[in-house]
């Protein structure tokens, strides 16, 4: 399965841009990119997810990479309630099936 | 769109009993649904891939007389721990995946709040 390299934690500021990076040099090309984060004892929650395109929605833009090597989740403005683990993760979409490996993804702190 | 639930939300139990945990899909039919476990401080981790009317698939490590998976529709899958143990305690989450039914939004997976499961 092809892996992510993210960094352990990063720190922000309340209503500042945020750009968490994510490595992913052995992607293939049907590999999506998805982003998921997950607050204390809950479940993980979608963020966004992409192919090749940048992707935007109503909680963040996922910016990709040219050669698709690397991506950037990108929260325009950091709230308090953003303060979460961020996964970076490849589909691994053998045959029909998706699927999901988890790393330890990024922690992100917000600041008021 | 895209709701997942889970239940129970958390539950305890004494050492040898048998916990189920059900896994619905609110507003969507579910090609697959996923069960993963999460230890304190550690990352999820895959314990099976469920299709209905299917048998489950199971990671290598998980034992599948332990962890018995049923899904018996398009919107429901269950996980039952039988004979539960102290180590089996953990937190349990489930996630759902329409499949490619057309859309950027199907080719993701949906996950539920997860269950807390203390084994005494």
């Amino acid at each position: 399965d092809a892996k992510t390299t993210q960094p352990n934690s990063m720190e922000s500021n309340e209503e500042e841009p945020v750009h968490l990076p994510c490595n992913h040099s052995t992607i293939s090309g049907t590999d999506y990119i998805h982003w998921y984060r997950q607050l204390p004892s809950q479940g993980p929650e979608y963020v966004i997810h992409g192919l090749t395109s940048n992707v935007n929605n109503r909680m963040a833009s996922l910016a990709i990479a040219e050669d698709r090597k690397s991506s950037t989740l990108i929260l325009h403005r950091a709230t308090l309630r953003d303060a979460a683990v961020y996964y970076c993760i490849l589909s691994y979409s053998g045959g029909s099936n998706y699927k999901l490996t988890f790393g330890k993804g990024t922690l992100l702190t917000v600041n008021p | 769109g895209a709701v997942v639930s889970q239940h129970p939300s958390w539950v305890i139990c004494k050492s040898g009993t048998s916990v189920k945990i059900e896994c619905r899909s609110l507003d969507f039919q579910a090609t697959t649904m996923f069960w993963y476990r999460q230890f304190p401080k550690q990352s999820l981790m895959l314990m099976a891939t469920s299709n209905e009317g299917s048998k489950a698939t199971y990671e290598q490590g998980v034992e599948k007389d332990k962890f018995l998976i049923n899904h018996a529709s398009l919107t429901l899958s269950t996980l039952t721990v039988t004979s539960a143990h102290p180590e089996d305690s953990s937190f349990y989450i489930c996630s759902a995946w329409r499949g490619l039914a057309g859309g950027v939004e199907a080719d993701t997976q949906y996950f539920g709040p997860g269950t807390r499961l203390t084994v005494l």
